[in-house]
């Protein structure tokens, strides 16, 4: 089977990087997706991973590594309109999602 | 501005009854997907299609139905099979060449008591 994993909150301040793991054991995929959900709302599609490396789309950057099976989001120059949850989505057929991060900002 | 429409934004049923929830989009999206989601969880895809006239069960599709009887509509009918009803339903769309980008309506949040 498929799943991914993430921490469940992460904590970072105001105008700081923060970067939020996720880990997945699926036995092939075509690329691994981020979204942003903010509370009550609906996800908002970030970026997308289909090759190994680095993606950058302005303060948002995402990092796919398929032999350490595992990805990240960063996120550079926090402000407070960041604070939401971020989900990782593998693309099999369809998207598998993770269970989400919350991040926390703090001033 | 094309998107997606979702009513009505809360639901509130009596256990036993079916309820569907709307889903429409302009966004001209041969593809379409129903999720659930429950309290600090991911989401859980309930029914796909990617095509008008035809639809596929997801991960969680019992107790759940769908038509897809034109290109901009995707209705989901939550039966009283369902045994835990209650969650926050969103309804996404997307290009069949492109279904790791995926846009969301504003959810559905359904109550059943």
């Amino acid at each position: 089977g498929q799943s991914l994993e993430q921490p469940s909150e992460v904590t970072a301040v105001e105008g700081a990087i923060v970067q939020i793991n996720c880990t997945y054991q699926t036995s092939g995929f075509y690329g691994l997706s981020w979204y942003q959900q903010h509370d009550g709302g609906a996800p908002t599609f970030l970026s997308y991973n289909a090759l190994d490396g680095l993606e950058e789309t302005g303060r948002f950057s995402s990092f796919l590594s398929r032999s350490d099976s595992y990805g990240y989001l960063l996120l550079q120059e926090l402000q407070m309109k960041d604070s939401a949850s971020y989900f990782c989505a593998v693309q099999v057929y369809q998207l598998i999602w993770g269970a989400g991060t919350k991040l926390i900002i703090k001033p | 501005d094309g998107g997606i429409t979702q009513s009505p934004k809360y639901l509130f049923r009596k256990e036993g009854q079916n309820v569907t929830l709307s889903c429409e989009q302009n966004l001209n999206h041969d593809a379409m997907y129903w999720y659930r989601q429950d309290p600090g969880q991911g989401l859980r895809l309930i029914y796909y299609s990617q095509i008008v006239n035809d639809f596929q069960k997801g991960d969680i599709a019992e107790g759940y139905s769908v038509s897809r009887e034109k290109k901009e509509s995707f209705p989901l009918t939550v039966t009283s099979a369902q045994k835990n009803p209650t969650a926050f339903y969103l309804c996404a769309s997307s290009t069949p060449d492109r279904a790791y980008e995926q846009y969301f309506g504003p959810g559905t949040r359904l109550t059943v008591t």
